[in-house]
């Protein structure tokens, strides 16, 4: 049973320098969706994709930050000119389109550090 | 403003009571809430989902309720063991289907043995 995976699993970085982090979803999942968790707080939406449209962003997702899902499979997420307060675990979950609702598969995360 | 809520601080239980986590929200009208299930470092899991018109959800030892009246969901666990030890979280989709979905903060769970 292959789940979501991501790549890298940890991340430490210094400020201002460009980070890409992966997720490859469930073969045959059409969304996709990433979010943001810091210590003590739910996982944070940050935007989906619904194959390879990206369909939603939250205002949390500044202009230094860019998801893309080329060809409705795997997705990254780019943050550029990292600052510290990025310093969170980055979640990606898919899921299969069953109607009205949507049970999300998590992937175990990439934990970024900005120093 | 939106939120969500739930109980903030630790829940502590002895091993086979039942264990009962409260998820609150104030102005979403959500098609259906869903619980997860989270352990250190790890992404969380998937448990249950229950929709606007169902009062009640069962799956072998959980429940999960849904008043949209109240505007509150309970989420049962019943003979509580130590493995159940996590923290869980409730998630709205925030908007009736735009699949935009806001999660609670989560409740810290002890099972002790």
């Amino acid at each position: 049973d292959t789940g979501v995976s991501q790549d890298p699993r940890h991340k430490i970085t210094k400020r201002g320098q460009n980070v890409t982090f992966r997720c490859d979803p469930i073969s045959e999942h059409n969304r996709l969706y990433w979010y943001r968790q810091t210590l003590g707080q739910g996982p944070e939406f940050l935007t989906y994709f619904q194959n390879e449209a990206q369909l939603e962003k939250s205002r949390l997702l500044s202009d230094r930050f860019s998801a893309e899902r080329p060809k409705g499979s795997f997705s990254t997420l780019e943050i550029q000119r990292t600052e510290q307060g990025d310093s969170a675990m980055y979640l990606c979950a898919s899921s299969y389109n069953r109607g009205l609702t949507d049970t999300q598969y998590f992937g175990p995360g990439t934990r970024l550090t900005v120093l | 403003s939106q939120k969500i809520e739930q109980n903030s601080e630790a829940l502590n239980i002895q091993e086979g009571k039942t264990a009962t986590l409260t998820c609150n929200y104030t102005n979403y009208s959500p098609a259906y809430l869903q619980w997860y299930r989270q352990d250190p470092g790890r992404g969380p899991v998937f448990l249950l989902l229950i929709r606007e018109n169902e009062k009640e959800k069962r799956k072998e030892r959980l429940k999960v309720t849904f008043d949209t009246t109240l505007k509150q969901s309970l989420f049962h666990i019943t003979a509580s063991q130590p493995a159940d030890s996590a923290t869980y979280l409730c998630a709205l989709d925030s908007d009736g289907g735009t699949y935009k979905y806001i999660f609670g903060t989560g409740t810290r769970l002890k099972v002790l043995a």
